[in-house]
């Protein structure tokens, strides 16, 4: 299948910084990425929708000013989390599309993100 | 939104034996995809599922597209301790744009060797 990587897989900052993930699409080239959010033990929340060369769709509920998501190839989406408090202290999972017709998701090995 | 019913929540079997799990959903898919999951990972694509009926096999693993489209299943033959993990059904809503996937709350699967 389609590879995605991200980085860094984990990453521990402390409250008030700003973290930048990497998600990226090694072999082939994906227009639309999602980046997802799962707390221990849950299911995956979806929180935006990454369109390349375009502004992201969040989901209700989620803050774009807090979770700025970039897509400036199309290999590449940037998740950043600013201002980062405790409470957002989560998994971070992103995946994206391979091929226009089908509903093939790959996903990224995910980023643990510890907000001290 | 829409929500899919995944069951069961948690398994614990012998290794050797047969696992079953379902999804439901209250509205139509044209699309069921089975994830699987290990800790600190992020999903791995096991199994698609396109057309209303269709019965796909990976391996020891088997999936069906319901008749209705409002439901899949995904069966694990002859379990093996690296099966242990999450399962996660996901289902693409018709006419939803950019292939957003719902997903299932999940299944663990615990195995005693």
């Amino acid at each position: 299948g389609a590879v995605v990587s991200q980085h860094p897989s984990w990453v521990i900052c402390k409250s008030g910084t700003s973290v930048k993930i990497e998600c990226r699409s090694l072999d082939f080239q994906a227009t639309t990425m999602f980046w997802y959010r799962q707390f221990p033990k849950q299911s995956l929340m979806l929180m935006a929708t990454s369109n390349e060369g375009s502004k992201a769709t969040y989901e209700q509920g989620v803050e774009k000013d807090k979770f700025l998501i970039n897509h400036a190839s199309l290999t590449l989406s940037t998740l950043t989390v600013t201002s980062a408090h405790p409470e957002d202290s989560s998994f971070y999972i992103c995946s994206a599309l391979s091929g226009t017709n089908t509903g093939e998701l790959f996903f990224g090995e995910g980023s643990r993100l510890t907000v001290l | 939104g829409q929500q899919l019913n995944q069951s069961p929540q948690s398994m614990f079997i012998q290794e050797g034996e047969d696992v079953s799990m379902n999804c439901t959903s209250s509205s139509i898919f044209n699309t069921w995809l089975w994830y699987k999951q290990d800790p600190g990972e992020g999903p791995v694509l096991l199994i698609a599922l396109y057309k209303a009926g269709e019965l796909t096999s990976n391996g020891r693993l088997t999936a069906q597209f319901g008749i209705t489209r409002k439901d899949s299943f995904l069966n694990i033959s002859a379990s093996i301790p690296s099966d242990v993990g999450i399962y996660f059904c996901a289902g693409q809503e018709r006419g939803r744009g950019a292939q957003k996937l719902v997903f299932g709350q999940g299944t663990r699967l615990t195995i005693n060797p």
